[in-house]
């Protein structure tokens, strides 16, 4: 079945990494995506792997695919008070245009 | 300025009554969608439609209609038969073409809430 699960929370001091983690279920994934949300509005796409790939970092971002564990990463450098917010994992499934989103880590940051 | 936006941003339902919510794209993207949102969920598909004057049912379309009569819109409806309607809805849009097409964009969001 589809499922993709996440942490329901993290906490970390401003200045430090975060590592946000996501396990999912299909192995048949084309794209995994990590979107971040603020209170009261949409969700904001932070950064996509296609699934071949091991990784990408995109500046302060860097995503991690073990496709092996069907579990992915996101790690966030120097963590920002402005990085506080609820960060989803979803995976999109083959040719079907449909997303399976995970219900979402709520990162806060700790001045 | 490209985007997705959606109106109104809040929105006030009687019982018995239908309300529809707009969700607009200038992105030229051929599919679009509607998600729900309930407090400290992930989001859950109503409704998708990949191309113009077509559209499927998602995992909870239950009480709720959509139209697509127009690339660029793509309206829902909560029908009197959605019986726990108060919630997020999200509105978003794919299909810009190259790597990453089915990457979605989210619009603002409406919050819909029962008097």
């Amino acid at each position: 079945g589809e499922d993709v699960e996440q942490s329901l929370f993290l906490s970390v001091r401003e200045g430090d990494s975060s590592v946000i983690n996501c396990t999912y279920t299909d192995s048949s994934s084309t794209y995994l995506y990590w979107y971040k949300q603020e209170p009261g509005a949409g969700l904001q796409l932070l950064t996509y792997i296609f699934s071949n790939m091991d990784m990408k970092q995109d500046q302060r971002l860097t995503v991690l695919l073990n496709k092996k564990d069907k579990h992915l990463s996101l790690r966030i450098a120097d963590t920002q008070t402005g990085d506080s917010a609820i960060y989803f994992c979803a995976e999109s499934m083959d040719s079907s245009y449909k997303l399976i989103f995970g219900s979402g880590t709520r990162l806060l940051v700790r001045p | 300025d490209g985007g997705i936006t959606q109106s109104p941003k809040y929105l006030f339902r009687k019982e018995g009554q239908n309300v529809t919510l707009s969700c607009e794209q200038n992105l030229n993207h051929d599919a679009m969608y509607w998600y729900r949102q309930d407090p400290g969920q992930g989001l859950r598909l109503i409704y998708y439609s990949q191309i113009v004057n077509d559209f499927q049912k998602g995992d909870i379309a239950e009480g709720y209609s959509v139209s697509r009569e127009k690339k660029e819109s793509f309206p829902l409806t909560v029908t009197s038969a959605q019986k726990n309607p108060t919630a997020f809805y999200l509105c978003a849009s794919s299909g810009g073409g190259g790597q990453g097409e089915e990457t979605q964009y989210f619009g603002p969001g409406t919050r819909l809430l029962v008097l």
